[in-house]
This record gives C-alpha cells, sequence and structure tokens, in this order.
C-alpha cells in the first residue's frame, strides 16, 4: 500500500520568516496529495491540494509543489504568523477508490 | 449546516467493554472514512466506505468493526475495548474516495483503562 513520509517532525521559525515541509509517496500511480492544518484540540482542515497533472498551486501565503518524478511534494508557507502555528499533515491518495494516506505530521511553531 | 456530526466527544470504557462511535454527515458525500489519530502517529484508516453498502479496511482494522447504516451515517463499533484503543478517532466524509479533499468531524477521544 502507500506509504508516506514527512519531514521534518518539528519546526520553528521567526514570524516573517518561510517555512516548508516536504513529503515523499511511495505508491507512483497516486495522483491526489492534499495538504490539512490541524490547532491544537481541533479538527484537520483542508488548507491546499494538487492533483498529479499540476507542478505548483499557490494560495495567497500557501504553495505546494509536486515533482511526479521524484514522488516527493513540499508544502511552502511565506510571511509565517503566529496563527499558523499547528500541526500540518500531507496525503496522498490513487484515484477513486482509494482513502488517503497521511503522513505523520509536522509541528510548526512560529515565535513573535 | 453541520457537516460531520460525531458522537460522543469523549469516553472513557473499561478494558472489554463495547461501544458505538456514531457519524453523521450532512453534504450528500458518497464515501465516509474512520481515522484514528495517536501522537506521533499522524491519522491511521481504520476502515471507510467508498459508497453505501460497501466497506473496507485501512491500515489498522482489527479490534474494530463499521456499519455503512445509509448514505449519511457510518458507525465504528469497538467490540472488546483494550487499553491499546486509547485514541482520538475522527470521521470523515467526501464527495468520492482519492480525488477529493475530507471534512472531519470534532473527534471522539476515547479511554480505556
Amino acid at each position: 500500500g502507500e506509504n508516506v513520509e514527512q519531514h521534518p517532525s518539528t519546526l520553528s521559525v521567526q514570524e516573517g520568516d518561510s517555512a516548508v515541509i516536504k513529503c515523499t509517496y511511495s505508491d507512483s500511480a497516486s495522483n491526489y496529495f492534499p495538504w490539512y492544518k490541524q490547532e491544537l484540540g481541533k479538527r484537520p482542515q483542508l488548507i491546499i491540494d494538487i492533483r498529479s497533472n499540476v507542478g505548483e498551486k499557490k494560495d495567497q501565503r500557501i504553495a505546494v509543489t509536486l515533482n511526479k518524478t521524484a514522488k516527493h511534494f513540499s508544502l511552502h508557507i511565506t510571511e509565517t504568523q503566529p496563527e499558523d502555528s499547528a500541526v500540518y499533515f500531507c496525503a496522498a491518495s490513487r484515484n477513486s477508490g482509494y482513502a488517503l494516506n497521511f503522513g505523520k505530521g509536522t509541528s510548526l511553531l512560529v515565535t513573535p | 449546516n453541520a457537516g460531520v456530526t460525531q458522537t460522543p466527544k469523549f469516553q472513557v470504557l473499561k478494558t472489554g467493554q463495547s461501544m458505538t462511535l456514531q457519524c453523521a454527515q450532512d453534504m450528500n458525500h458518497n464515501s465516509m472514512y474512520w481515522y484514528r489519530q495517536d501522537p506521533g502517529m499522524g491519522l491511521r484508516l481504520i476502515y471507510y466506505s467508498a459508497s453505501e453498502g460497501t466497506t473496507d479496511k485501512g491500515e489498522v482494522p482489527n479490534g474494530y468493526n463499521v456499519s455503512r447504516l445509509n448514505k449519511r451515517e457510518f458507525s465504528l463499533r469497538l467490540e472488546s475495548a483494550a487499553p491499546s484503543q486509547t485514541s482520538v478517532y475522527f470521521c470523515a466524509s467526501s464527495g468520492s474516495t482519492g480525488v477529493t479533499g475530507y471534512t472531519f468531524g470534532s473527534g471522539t477521544r476515547l479511554t480505556v483503562v
């Protein structure tokens, strides 16, 4: 089955700096790659996703890049703010019929 | 529009007791899922239902059973709870498996003593 590795497990940055979280996946048939943000004590929420026919997608301060050849994808957060502090999960899946497989998460701390 | 509703929010069980976690969605989604979240382990799939009438095992199905009661409801049952099942359980739904994002419920924090 699909195996999703996520790095780093913890990340601390200063407010205004950029943060990058990287994920690799094992199943070359995977073609959907979402990212979720989970604040302490709350449910995961989808923040951005990308499909395999797209190499990069951006939404304000958040961007995701995908390299299908190398089987890795990354989340980039620019101009970080304290409210970006949370646990971020990457995930991957094939087409219809398969559930998402999640990475183990990255705990991001943005210090003022 | 409630989204995905899970009950209960908290539960303490004794080893060997049984219970059912309830999940309902009002978004007309076809697919529903149960995950467990443990510290440092991320979200691990227990069971999922790609569509009404179907269920499939995920990564960690042992000790659990599920029922897709109708399109809206997907329940998770622990027949004989064990301390290893202490976890936070999340139900989620999506329009279809694999190609659309999930909407998660608020979670059930289960402690087995």
